[in-house]
């Protein structure tokens, strides 16, 4: 079965800083990857999916990851930290038919001032 | 534009008790989960199901039922509260029309269970 890992609990940036979190994952075949953000005391909301094509997607709030087979990596980068993005952070990974989809076990993103 | 509407958001159970948590999605979803959220593991699926009438168990099923007599509603059953299933529990639906091309899922806002 596919896991993910995330290597780091939690990570504290300034704010302006740029970011980095990191996810691997472990899967037999082509896999769907997927970043997700969720604020105290809510749902996951989707950042950005890849599937196919070219390695680096974009997301929504300025976020990016990059798809790098050979390190089975999928890691995710904002080059300037808002406060408003301090949050947990979940990588996941789901095979083609999506219907097992396998998440880490989070980073959360403390923003000092 | 409700999404994926889960109830209760808290809930108090003593051990032995039974209830449901309710998930209903508006969105036309033909797949829907159940995940619970524990500190330290992420989300662990629990049950899935790809259309009304199936379903399938995931990572950690024991304790719970499911059912899916519509396409709408996904509710998840526990038929006797134990400590141990104390947990944030997240509902998900996503669309599988094409199954060529994964979409994210759409996530409830969660039920806080606690059982004493």
């Amino acid at each position: 079965a596919q896991s993910v890992t995330q290597p780091d609990i939690h990570i504290t940036v300034s704010e302006g800083a740029s970011l980095e979190l990191r996810c691997n994952y472990s899967y037999g075949a082509t896999p769907y990857l997927f970043w997700y953000v969720q604020s105290p005391g809510q749902g996951l909301q989707l950042l950005l999916k890849y599937f196919s094509g070219d390695t680096l997607v974009q997301g929504i709030k300025g976020f990016e990851a990059e798809f790098k087979r050979s390190q089975s990596s999928f890691n995710l980068r904002k080059p300037s930290v808002h406060w408003s993005d301090a949050a947990e952070y979940f990588c996941a990974v789901a095979p083609y038919n999506n219907n097992d989809m396998r998440f880490g076990a989070g980073t959360r993103l403390t923003v000092k001032p | 534009n409700a999404g994926v509407t889960q109830t209760p958001k808290f809930q108090v159970l003593k051990t032995g008790q039974s209830m449901t948590l309710q998930c209903a999605q508006d969105m036309n979803h033909e797949y829907m989960s159940w995940y619970r959220q524990d500190p330290g593991m992420g989300l662990r699926l629990i049950h899935y199901s790809v259309g009304a009438g199936i379903t399938d168990q995931g990572e950690v099923p024991n304790g719970y039922n499911v059912s899916r007599s519509t396409t709408e509603d996904f509710p998840l059953r526990l038929l006797s509260a134990a400590p141990s299933q104390t947990s944030v529990y997240f509902c998900a639906s996503s669309s599988v029309r094409d199954r060529t091309l994964p979409y994210g899922y759409t996530f409830g806002s969660g039920t806080r269970l606690t059982v004493v």
